[in-house]
């Protein structure tokens, strides 16, 4: 199984709500990673987790808050979001993070995010 | 920094034909690692290929290979016999073997396939 799922699907939400986003993985994979990609640009890394440790943090914006419950799964909440925050969502695992060596990364199918 | 750069937003080529991607980096290690992703319509991001640049031979993949020019920092994919469903956005991506381990992606370079 290298299968990376990532729900909802799609997700439309206001300014004052709150939603989160999850992304599983069952490859025993201990780096995940949320990426945000805008139309027609490559995906930005916003978090790393590396056995269920923030790692990265590339200077997200509070209103993004990152929970890695346990190795497989990895959250996303989303709270007072700007509508610039509109996007794809990408969640990808890999077997690990910080050792050298050349791990692939798995990447799932997204969420689309509009924020209204 | 490294900096990986594609400049070709689109290219375009007929089916069973074959195509070349190109992709330019700019670093000053030795080992890191470079790939090409495809991202088809449904948005999933897939690894096509990926080269060690410690490896002088050029990777490969069914139909897909790669012409690494380690002192030119050139990393091109070509695509033969092209299939309908090699349609995508590719990206080139840059890991450096020691620093930061984050992917570094092009710009991205829409591929479409014509019947």
């Amino acid at each position: 199984d290298t299968e990376v799922t990532q729900t909802p699907k799609h997700l439309v939400m206001g300014m004052t709500n709150k939603k989160s986003l999850k992304c599983e993985q069952h490859m025993g994979h201990r780096a995940m990673y949320w990426y945000k990609q805008k139309a027609k640009k490559p995906p930005e890394l916003m978090f790393v987790y590396s056995y269920e440790k923030l790692s990265i943090n590339e200077s997200v914006p509070s209103r993004f808050s990152p929970e890695c419950p346990n190795s497989s799964l990895l959250n996303l909440h989303l709270h007072a979001l700007q509508p610039e925050d509109s996007a794809l969502y990408l969640c990808a695992s890999s077997q690990d993070w910080s050792r050298r060596g050349f791990y692939e990364q798995y990447f799932g199918p997204g969420t689309r995010l509009t924020v209204t | 920094a490294q900096t990986v750069t594609q400049s070709q937003p689109e290219m375009s080529v007929q089916e069973a034909e074959t195509v070349t991607l190109s992709c330019t980096y700019d670093t000053s290690e030795s080992d890191y690692y470079l790939f090409w992703y495809k991202q088809p319509p449904s948005r999933q991001m897939i690894l096509v290929i990926r080269q060690e640049a410690y490896k002088q031979q050029n990777a490969t993949e069914n139909r897909f290979s790669v012409n690494f020019q380690k002192a030119a920092k050139s990393f091109s994919l070509k695509i033969s016999d092209s299939q309908l469903g090699d349609a995508a956005m590719y990206f080139c991506a840059y890991r450096s073997e020691h620093n930061t381990d984050k992917l570094i992606f092009g710009t991205g370079t829409r591929l479409q396939v014509f019947p």
